[in-house]
């Protein structure tokens, strides 16, 4: 299988402020890549697809960027509801396989 | 709009089967992958396996062996069975739709919270 490793695994940030996180795969996976926000007690949402697309209705806040083995998801102007946890997932290959999740708090 | 509406038992007892259902709305099933992926307390999400509507499946190989998704077509559902559950197989299983080509998971069921316990 393919191991996706995030990091940080959690950080804190304040309103208007902006994060980046990192995921790392364990080898090449060209630009098969995806990342979900996830919400206690609701669904994933899928932010971004194949690295940098913004999924349809999604705020242009959030972009990704990355191809290979590393890929970055960055929020600019970080507002209340952006604060979760986001997963990176690899589409490359079955069976798919998702980072282990970034806590994003508010500081 | 494409809506998944899920349900199944939420208790079940070591050794019996999981058997979850998501049901597809505002589409249908043609031209996609259907997919159920889980998350267990305190985890990540885990991708179980998949099925198309001709009921072409790929599965998880660490679920290989007890999981079965299936398709019907006539009612416009999918489903997932899990045998011999343990309590390590407690979590939210969640059904999904496959975007194709880039592949991703872009219409989520609501989650179902399934505990295994004796």
């Amino acid at each position: 299988d393919i191991q996706m490793t995030q990091s940080p695994s959690s950080l804190s940030a304040s309103i208007g402020d902006s994060v980046t996180i990192t995921c790392r795969a364990s080898q090449t996976i060209n630009r098969y890549f995806n990342w979900y926000q996830h919400k206690p007690g609701k669904a994933p949402k899928l932010l971004i697809y194949e690295a940098s697309s913004l999924q349809s209705g999604v705020s242009p806040r959030f972009s990704g960027s990355g191809s290979g083995t590393t890929f970055t998801l960055t929020i600019t102007s970080l507002q209340p509801e952006d604060f979760a946890t986001y997963y990176c997932q690899q589409s490359y290959t079955t069976p798919y396989t998702f980072g282990q999740g970034t806590i994003l708090q508010i500081k | 709009q494409v809506q998944l509406q899920q349900w199944g038992a939420g208790l079940l007892k070591p050794s019996e089967t999981l058997s979850l259902t998501c049901s597809v709305s505002g589409g249908s099933l043609g031209s996609y992958y259907w997919t159920w992926i889980r998350q267990s307390p305190g985890k990540g999400l885990q991708w179980i396996g998949e099925v198309n509507y001709s009921g072409n499946s790929n599965y998880s190989p660490s679920l290989r062996s007890r999981a079965t998704i299936s398709v019907d077509t006539s009612n416009n559902q999918f489903s997932l069975k899990l045998r011999a559950v343990t309590a390590a197989d407690t979590a939210v299983y969640y059904c999904a739709r496959v975007q194709r080509f880039p592949d991703a998971f872009d219409v989520w069921g609501q989650g179902t919270m399934v505990t295994v316990s004796s």
